[in-house]
């Protein structure tokens, strides 16, 4: 089965800063997708941003860009100029191409963005 | 992105008696839905699958005949929770995938407090 690991329970960021959240995964798996999700004190999840395994290039979404390095398992989120309504739980995740029912959750990272 | 809504998003109940949580995919069709209970500070943890007109998918561990699932219309799921017991207080989450292209849209959550 696939596993998804965030080795950062929680970070702090100075606003206007940028940080860098850490995701590995293990799967034997070619094709699958990845995704960061925002989890703010209302609960409701959000999608951040999404990466295909086959693409080589790194999602960006404006302030947020993934570090996807295929080989290595990892898709880190790095978060440029932090602002205060970026702090939240964010989990990393990984679907399978070929079930697409299966979301496979890390454990979370809380953020903390100090003024 | 599309909206799923779910109601209510918290109910307080005795023990021994059964709670309806709805789930709705407001503005699209959702052929399959998934229900999430996530603990205090922790991950989402996948308990079924439904598929519109026939029945759930239960993951390993979960009791099918405590958390009922009916997926009676495309933009419909109801989770059941019955003769709830103070353990089964959580936070419950449901998820719709649209057929269009595979997206998959996160509820707000419901929490569940048994007394």
């Amino acid at each position: 089965a696939q596993t998804v690991t965030q080795s950062q329970p929680e970070m702090s960021v100075q606003e206007a800063e940028t940080v860098t959240l850490s995701c590995t995964y293990d799967t034997s798996e070619s094709d699958y997708y990845l995704f960061w999700y925002k989890q703010p004190p209302s609960r409701q999840m959000i999608l951040v941003i999404r990466q295909e395994a086959y693409k080589q290039q790194n999602a960006t979404e404006n302030r947020f860009s993934v570090n996807f390095q295929k080989a290595a398992k990892s898709f880190s989120l790095k978060i440029s100029d932090s602002q205060l309504g970026d702090a939240a739980m964010y989990f990393c995740a990984y679907r399978s191409e070929y079930n697409f029912n299966k979301f496979y959750f890390g454990s979370g990272t809380k953020l903390n963005v100090k003024p | 992105g599309a909206v799923v809504s779910q109601h209510p998003s918290w109910v307080i109940c005795k023990s021994g008696t059964s709670v309806k949580i709805e789930c709705r995919s407001l503005d699209f069709q959702a052929t399959t839905m998934f229900w999430y209970r996530q603990f205090p500070k922790q991950s989402l943890m996948l308990m079924a699958t439904s598929n519109e007109g026939s029945k759930a998918t239960y993951e390993q561990g979960v009791e099918k005949d405590k958390f009922l699932i009916n997926h009676a219309s495309l933009t419909l799921s109801t989770l059941t929770v019955t003769s709830a017991h103070p353990e089964d207080s959580s936070f419950y989450i449901c998820s719709a995938r649209t057929s269009i292209n595979n997206e998959q849209f996160f509820g707000p959550g419901t929490r569940l407090t048994v007394l």
